[in-house]
């Protein structure tokens, strides 16, 4: 079946260090893949998608590329702000399960001024 | 623009007594919808989802219901909650047009006393 694995966090970082958050995923097929960030009390926003394999999607800073070779779809960010702090989501929708997400568990990122 | 409500935004209720949340998409038509629960730790639980008026597919068994009385409404609800019930509850919508993203609520946070 379709799944998602994140890398466990917390992650703790320091402010301007770079971030990668792992995201590895098993489906049929091509699946969508996505990342969601939750701030503390709030819904998910999305914050980048990537449709097909080598597809790059960015969104303020962070980036992820869609590797089909490896299922991966690692984020990354070059320069972290302590405003970055919060819950990140990899999800992932394969068009035969109609419009439902497979989300990973999450990783929460704290960064420190 | 598409908007997405959820209300309450916060709800306190003793033990056995009926839930109802809310939830309503403004500026597209015929969404799939979706409920989920949050519980203390990050990760997101498919509850119920739903692609048309009084069309709802359940993912978990439980103590909770769903309705969609209307297009852009859909309503969770409980006869009798349990402190199990307990947790953040977000909707969200999508649109099959597009590549699958969901787009979610502000969310509600239920404690079960």
């Amino acid at each position: 079946g379709n799944s998602v694995t994140q890398m466990e966090g917390p992650v703790t970082l320091s402010e301007e260090a770079f971030l990668t958050i792992n995201c590895t995923y098993t489906a049929t097929g091509y699946p969508s893949l996505f990342w969601y960030v939750q701030y503390p009390g709030e819904g998910l926003q999305l914050l980048l998608k990537a449709t097909k394999a080598d597809d790059k999607g960015s969104n303020k800073g962070f980036e992820a590329t869609y590797r089909k070779e490896t299922t991966s779809f690692h984020l990354e960010k070059g320069s972290v702000q302590v405003s970055d702090s919060a819950v990140y989501f990899c999800a992932l929708r394969n068009r035969r399960g109609g419009g439902k997400l497979i989300f990973g568990q999450g990783t929460e990122l704290s960064v420190k001024p | 623009s598409q908007t997405i409500h959820q209300w309450p935004a916060t709800l306190v209720q003793p033990v056995g007594s009926p839930l109802s949340l809310e939830c309503t998409v403004e500026g597209t038509s015929n969404p799939n919808l979706y409920w989920y629960r949050q519980a203390a730790g990050r990760g997101l639980q498919l509850l119920f989802y739903s692609v048309g008026i009084g069309q709802i597919s359940s993912e978990v068994p439980q103590n909770l219901s769903a309705s969609r009385p209307q297009d852009r409404q859909f309503i969770l609800s409980s006869k009798k909650l349990l402190l199990s019930d307990s947790g953040f509850y977000l909707c969200a919508w999508n649109d099959l047009a597009g590549d699958g993203e969901q787009y979610f609520g502000p969310g509600t946070r239920l404690t079960v006393t």
